[in-house]
């Protein structure tokens, strides 16, 4: 059974805070991605890495950065979190564009 | 960017009714279609992914059509039952990396 497990269903953190997301996938895929969704929105690309140590913006990246030392591992991180990153969190991974995406069951974060 | 919407936002139907709705995409450069169902509380999961004009693929009740060259794609459900109450969302990637996922459509199915 594939899995994409993030490290915390919930969590509330503090303005100003440096907030991680972890990532984990157990399917050997080469491209994982960060989204966050918000109400009226959709799903938003943060930020996606297609190999070990490689990252691509995506369409939000502002007060964002990702890292991903290992294949199976996909960090992403709030340098100083803000009132306007709350919001659920999304991870996902996938062989390539053709075949489906698996993702994780997310991270509602809220930052007061 | 590319611009991806589903319509409508949100749909109440009895139990047993059958429904669909609608995803439309830039036509020009198509690459895939996607369609997944997320269920509250748990990870999005994916119903069908589409890459031919004219392709048709089918779930249970769940079934979903293509239209590469006017740009758009249908989700049809038949008969309704509670437990297919979710959101659906469709999204398009690029020839890149990149997927681009619509606005979903909330679904309740009133028992």
């Amino acid at each position: 059974d594939v899995k994409v497990t993030q490290s915390s269903r919930y969590l509330v953190k503090r303005t100003g805070e440096k907030v991680f997301l972890e990532c984990v996938q157990d399917m050997d895929h080469e491209n994982m991605f960060w989204y966050r969704q918000d109400p009226g929105l959709g799903l938003r690309l943060i930020y996606f890495s297609y190999d070990v140590k490689m990252k691509e913006k995506g369409d939000i990246p502002e007060g964002y950065s990702v890292s991903r030392e290992k294949k199976e591992r996909f960090s992403l991180i709030l340098e100083s979190a803000s009132t306007n990153q709350t919001s659920m969190y999304l991870c996902a991974s996938r062989r390539d564009s053709l075949v489906e995406q698996y993702f994780g069951p997310g991270t509602r974060l809220t930052v007061t | 960017i590319l611009n991806v919407e589903q319509s409508p936002q949100s749909l109440h139907v009895q139990e047993g009714d059958s429904t669909n709705f609608t995803c439309s995409f830039p036509s020009s450069n198509f690459y895939a279609l996607h369609w997944y169902r997320w269920e509250t509380a748990k990870s999005p999961e994916a119903l069908f992914v589409m890459t031919l004009n004219g392709d048709e693929k089918k779930k249970g009740r769940i079934s979903a059509t293509l239209n590469t060259k006017e740009g758009y794609s249908y989700l049809y459900i038949k008969g309704s039952q509670p437990e297919d109450s979710a959101t659906y969302l469709c999204a398009s990637p690029t020839t890149g990396n990149q997927f681009y996922f619509g606005t979903g459509t909330s679904l309740t199915v009133i028992p």
